[in-house]
């Protein structure tokens, strides 16, 4: 099984920078994605890492430590808009053969937006 | 492309009554994932489906839930008998080539609110 830990909630000021942090333990990694949830909306996919080290695309930027079992968000410029849930998922491999494959999503971190 | 689409947008039944939950991938997707969420649990996979074939329904709480997918563009969830701890949001997501391999990402659907009285 997995076990994935993101914090509850998180406030920051318009314009700043947050960072939002996941640690995960699992058996078989294979992937870390984040996604964001607008409330009462469906999670859409924001990045993937599969290597150890930062993906950055646009105003936001995935970092991966594969030997810590540790991952963040970074958001950069904060706008009203980036109000919303944050998922970090962790995919590893369950078995073998096609599909052998297990996606689990953190509770999410609630990311308010203040002026 | 219209995305995934799922109905009812919300249900609303009482406890003991069936419920049947639809979902349409997005099309040449060849795998559909049904996830559920709730505030105490957040996103739980229920069960996943790889070209039409049921791979994993580990997820899937009791006997009382059960999930069809007779063709590559149509599913359902089905619960029966309903009961009030099943009260959630339901959803639907599809993926290309297994969703699992590769930066493969899930498109959810809107979701399906489900409240069991």
């Amino acid at each position: 099984g997995q076990n994935i830990d993101q914090p509850t909630e998180m406030t920051a000021t318009e314009g700043a920078i947050v960072q939002i942090n996941c640690t995960y333990q699992t058996s078989g990694f294979n992937g870390l994605f984040w996604y964001q949830q607008h409330a009462g909306e469906a999670p859409t996919f924001l990045s993937y890492n599969v290597l150890d080290g930062l993906e950055e695309k646009g105003r936001f930027s995935s970092f991966l430590s594969r030997s810590k079992g540790y991952s963040y968000l970074l958001l950069k410029e904060l706008q009203m808009k980036d109000s919303a849930s944050y998922l970090c998922a962790v995919r590893d491999v369950i078995g073998s053969g096609a599909g052998s494959y297990q996606l689990t999503f953190g509770k999410g971190t609630k990311l308010s937006v203040i002026p | 492309d219209a995305g995934v689409i799922q109905s009812p947008r919300h249900e609303v039944t009482e406890m003991g009554q069936e419920v049947t939950l639809r979902c349409k991938p997005i099309s040449g997707h060849n795998s559909l994932f049904w996830y559920r969420q709730t505030m105490m649990r957040g996103l739980e996979l229920l069960i996943y489906f790889n070209n039409n074939v049921p791979i994993d329904d580990s997820g899937m709480p009791e006997d009382r839930f059960s999930a069809k997918m007779p063709n590559a563009s149509f599913s359902t969830l089905k619960i029966q008998p309903s009961e009030p701890r099943d009260s959630a949001v339901y959803f639907c997501a599809s993926s290309l080539r297994g969703g699992f391999s590769g930066a493969n990402v899930l498109t959810f659907g809107a979701g399906s609110r489900l409240t069991v009285l």
